[in-house]
């Protein structure tokens, strides 16, 4: 059971550059995320989709875009790196709640993360 | 706005000690806290939950009870083993309603036990 899979686990870029991170599950889950973490910040949600073809802004999307191309697959885009985008980066996906069931607590379950240096 | 604070690390402990990682939170509504723990190279796993106050969630030998009073989530253990080891996440969710469960996570709080 693969869980979430990301790829690729490790990636260093030069500014300027682009790149995408890619995520895929097979949970058969609808909502989809992409973090990042930073030491001493903790997690940031960057991006999120409740459902295939949806897709929202999280607390720091600003040089980010991404796609969510089927029900499992969910990427993550850098157009143009910069040094301060240097970070580790999780997908995770979640069940969504039954209709009427607000708030919703199914655990994230989360991929082993992408380390992206840019120099 | 809605935040979690958790105690700064590292925290360094022997083994069989026991283990208090503080966890505090500020939320409008009422929402569900938990606690995610990452070993060295891995993404984050669910360690336990609690969805309403007076709550006990565990795992594993780890406990953490829902204070609405004090606005708070302890992680606690009793004995600590080396396999224990790793940065240990608080969080909440459940105060944005929609159909996703986005999560706002502490810091985290790196735990080393030694033999």
């Amino acid at each position: 059971n693969a869980g979430v899979t990301q790829t690729p686990k490790f990636q260093v870029l030069k500014t300027g550059q682009s790149m995408t991170l890619q995520c895929a599950q097979d949970m058969n889950h609808n909502s989809m995320y992409w973090y990042r973490q930073d030491p001493g910040m903790g997690l940031r949600l960057i991006y999120y989709s409740a459902s295939e073809g949806t897709t929202d802004k999280g607390e720091v999307p600003n040089g980010y875009n991404v796609s969510r191309l089927n029900k499992r697959e969910f990427s993550l885009r850098l157009e143009s790196a910069a040094p301060s985008q240097t970070s580790v980066y999780f997908c995770a996906s979640s069940e969504n709640p039954p209709p009427g069931v607000i708030p919703y607590n199914s655990p994230l379950h989360f991929g082993n993360g992408t380390r992206l240096t840019v120099t | 706005g809605n935040s979690v604070t958790q105690m700064e690390g590292p925290v360094t402990l022997s083994e069989e000690a026991f283990l208090t990682i503080n966890c505090t939170y500020t939320a409008t509504g009422y929402p569900s806290l938990f606690w995610y723990v990452q070993y060295p190279g891995e993404g984050l796993q669910l360690l336990l939950k609690a969805t309403k106050a007076d709550d006990k969630g565990s795992n594993k030998g780890f406990e953490a009870t829902y204070r609405k009073e004090t606005t708070s989530f302890h992680l606690e253990k009793g004995s600590v083993q080396v396999s224990d080891s790793a940065v240990y996440f608080c969080a909440l969710s459940g105060v944005f309603g929609g159909a996703t469960n986005k999560l706002i996570f502490g810091t985290g709080t790196l735990l080393a036990v030694q033999p």
